[in-house]
């Protein structure tokens, strides 16, 4: 069964450094989402993408943040310069070609900001 | 601005028992999707089942069921004959219903996490 990866698992990574989190979506999958869950607390939408820009974005996607499809498989999440509380599971989430569509998530990564 | 609520942090289950998860949310649209999703530890989230707000029958998906109380703006959960792989973290979520433009985000309650005793 098709399935959401992400890459790499697991983040370490020092306050004020940028990464870059990998997602593969499902292959025919067309809206792309991410999400986070600092530990503790709610999953949180940050950002919703499809056709190659972005759709809606919470208010935690600020300009530290942005996102890129880079080829026809990958979907990253790039945080410039990180912050101690951008320490959280990253969620990358697909859904096929209508709206509606139910969201199917990938395992996560977990960041850690030093 | 749409929230849900999860009241219950931690829920304990018997192997075999029926336990029943509680949601509650709010929202002043009157069309709108509400998701159980399925946590297992290091996994990913799984949906367990899906309720659109303007179906009066409440969803089943084999053992599992909601119980959608749409005036009461609640939507628990319940599990029957418990099994040790359901033991996870329960998310409940609500959708907005899109008529196109926008594509719509999930919301989520803070989750409940279920453990199941043989």
């Amino acid at each position: 069964e098709p399935e959401v990866t992400q890459t790499p698992s697991h983040q370490v990574t020092q306050m004020g450094q940028e990464v870059i989190l990998r997602c593969v979506p499902i292959s025919n999958h067309l809206y792309f989402y991410w999400y986070r869950q600092i530990l503790g607390q709610k999953v949180e939408f940050l950002v919703s993408f499809y056709n190659n820009e972005i759709s809606e974005k919470s208010e935690i996607f600020d300009d530290q943040f942005s996102v890129e499809r880079p080829d026809g498989s990958n979907f990253t999440l790039k945080i410039r310069s990180t912050k101690l509380e951008d320490s959280a599971m990253y969620f990358c989430a697909s859904s096929e070609t209508t709206w509606n569509n139910e969201q199917f998530f990938g395992p996560g990564t977990r960041l850690t900001v030093l | 601005a749409q929230t849900v609520t999860q009241s219950q942090p931690e829920m304990s289950v018997q192997e075999a028992e029926t336990v029943t998860l509680s949601c509650t949310y709010d929202t002043s649209e009157s069309d709108y999707y509400l998701f159980w999703y399925k946590q297992p530890p290091s996994r990913q989230m799984i949906l367990v089942i899906r309720q659109e707000a303007y179906k009066q029958q409440n969803a089943t998906e084999n053992r599992f069921s909601v119980n959608f109380q749409k005036a009461a703006k609640s939507f628990s959960l319940k599990i029957s004959d418990s099994q040790l792989g359901d033991a996870a973290m329960y998310f409940c979520a609500y959708r907005r219903k899109m008529s196109g433009g926008s594509q719509g985000n999930l919301i989520f309650g803070k989750g409940t996490k279920l453990s199941v005793k043989p």
